[in-house]
């Protein structure tokens, strides 16, 4: 079982909010990564980090934005959620680039 | 059978039989890959990993199958079952760089 946790696991806001995604790894893992996926359809790489400090863009554009102050919390921000942001967050982590990724249960987002 | 449906190929078998689940991966750099499963409303799941200089790796009741040859990947479920009822991904991977992953199939059983 993955030590890797999301908050909350579902979440309904107006358009307009500002919401924050938690994603918490307690493995001590240096890669941490965010992807977005919609129902049945593929992952798409979203953010992602190599560690305290370093944020990067994924091959998805997003109006999102991510940080890491800490080795085991990667956040991610909406800061005026739209209806085109309703979609499922998965954070995913890794000790290295080309080691396995164990990925959270998910947030699923619905802006209304 | 196998069909596309209006988002994913789903491939329907009976429950006892063997699976088999295709991926043509794009990039002949790739040296790594992994497939997951992915259960209604959960997160992917690691079932099973292979690298370049194998062709073949076995787990418990799951094989992978890799062909560089012709850049494909398949992962072969024996005696499914109904909890083996999900999507699943292949990723692969370059050294250095992001996974990437494929498009995902649905594993229906059917009693």
């Amino acid at each position: 079982e993955a030590d890797i946790y999301q908050t909350p696991r579902y979440l309904v806001i107006g358009t307009g909010k500002k919401i924050t995604l938690e994603c918490s790894q307690t493995m001590g893992h240096d890669k941490m990564y965010w992807y977005q996926q919609d129902p049945g359809m593929e992952l798409h790489l979203i953010h992602y980090s190599y560690g305290v400090n370093s944020t990067e863009k994924g091959d998805l554009s997003s109006e999102s934005t991510v940080s890491r102050i800490r080795t085991e919390h990667f956040p991610l921000t909406l800061e005026s959620a739209r209806p085109s942001h309703t979609s499922q967050y998965l954070c995913a982590s890794s000790r290295a680039t080309n080691e396995k990724l164990f990925f959270g249960s998910g947030t699923q987002l619905s802006v209304l | 059978g196998e069909s596309v449906g209006l988002h994913l190929p789903t491939l329907s078998v009976q429950e006892g039989d063997n699976s088999i689940i295709n991926c043509a991966y794009s990039n002949s750099a790739s040296d790594y890959f992994i497939w997951y499963k992915q259960e209604s409303g959960k997160g992917p799941q690691f079932i099973i990993d292979i690298r370049s200089n194998m062709d073949k790796r076995q787990g418990q009741r799951v094989t992978v199958l890799l062909n560089k040859t012709v850049k494909h990947l398949s992962l072969q479920i024996a005696a499914t079952q109904p909890g083996d009822s999900a999507v699943y991904f292949c990723a692969e991977n370059v050294y250095g760089q992001n996974f990437v992953f494929g498009p995902g199939t649905r594993l229906s059983v059917l009693p």
